[in-house]
């Protein structure tokens, strides 16, 4: 089994629709939860990141992180066709251990905005 | 253009060649990181530079692969006899001192073992 499990998708939906993307992990160690967003050939790029559980806005980007159901999701409002990419849920460990520099991924979700 | 740059961008090799990859980082970047994606997945760690020092190596990684930074700037990665499961998309990605989440990914080589 994954430490992190990702919904491949595809996921398709219209323009200014509202996108909730969502991870579960099983390694209680991890402590910074991000995304990442990956256009096709292109590396991927940091969109948001949290620490331990709780909310974070960030323009039309809303990240939720729920450490007892080891659950974190993504919600995209008013979503627009330059949204369509990959979307790539990563977590790591707190520094002062081993592996802290290591970042974790979910296989990734594919989203397409239709206009 | 001052992002992290790789190359080559394509590499199309017969099984059983060697092959050099090298990233170049966000210039004062003194952490480096390198990820391999398969398609369809997101990129899995292989290994982690602070400056020079090599401070973790995946399992992943096998005794065919081997990674360098020497002077702590640029990074090469080597791969030894190719096998036709080494064929990914290799990324690269740098942070400076005391970051972590966010790394700065380059657009990547992808390899392919024929």
């Amino acid at each position: 089994q994954k430490e992190v499990e990702q919904d491949p998708g595809p996921l398709s939906v219209p323009e200014g629709a509202i996108v909730s993307l969502n991870c579960t992990y099983s390694n209680s160690a991890f402590q910074y939860f991000m995304w990442y967003r990956q256009y096709s050939r292109k590396g991927p790029e940091l969109l948001m990141y949290t620490y331990s559980s709780g909310n974070k806005e960030d323009g039309r980007f809303t990240a939720q992180v729920d450490k007892s159901s080891k659950y974190i999701s993504l919600f995209i409002r008013d979503s627009q066709p330059s949204d369509s990419a990959t979307y790539l849920c990563a977590m790591r460990r707190n520094a002062g251990g081993t592996s802290y520099g290591k970042l974790t991924f979910g296989q990734g979700t594919i989203l397409t905005v239709h206009p | 253009d001052t992002g992290v740059s790789q190359n080559p961008r394509h590499k199309i090799t017969k099984r059983g060649q060697n092959v050099t990859f090298r990233c170049d980082p966000i210039s004062e970047h003194n952490r480096l990181y390198w990820y391999r994606q398969t398609l369809g997945q997101g990129p899995e760690f292989l290994t982690y530079f602070q400056n020079e020092a090599q401070l973790e190596k995946s399992r992943l990684l096998s005794d065919r692969f081997s990674a360098e930074r020497p002077k702590g700037s640029f990074s090469t990665l080597e791969i030894q006899r190719t096998e036709q499961g080494d064929s990914a998309m290799y990324l690269c990605a740098s942070s400076p001192y005391g970051v972590y989440n966010e790394q700065f990914f380059g657009p990547g080589t992808r390899l392919t073992v024929l």
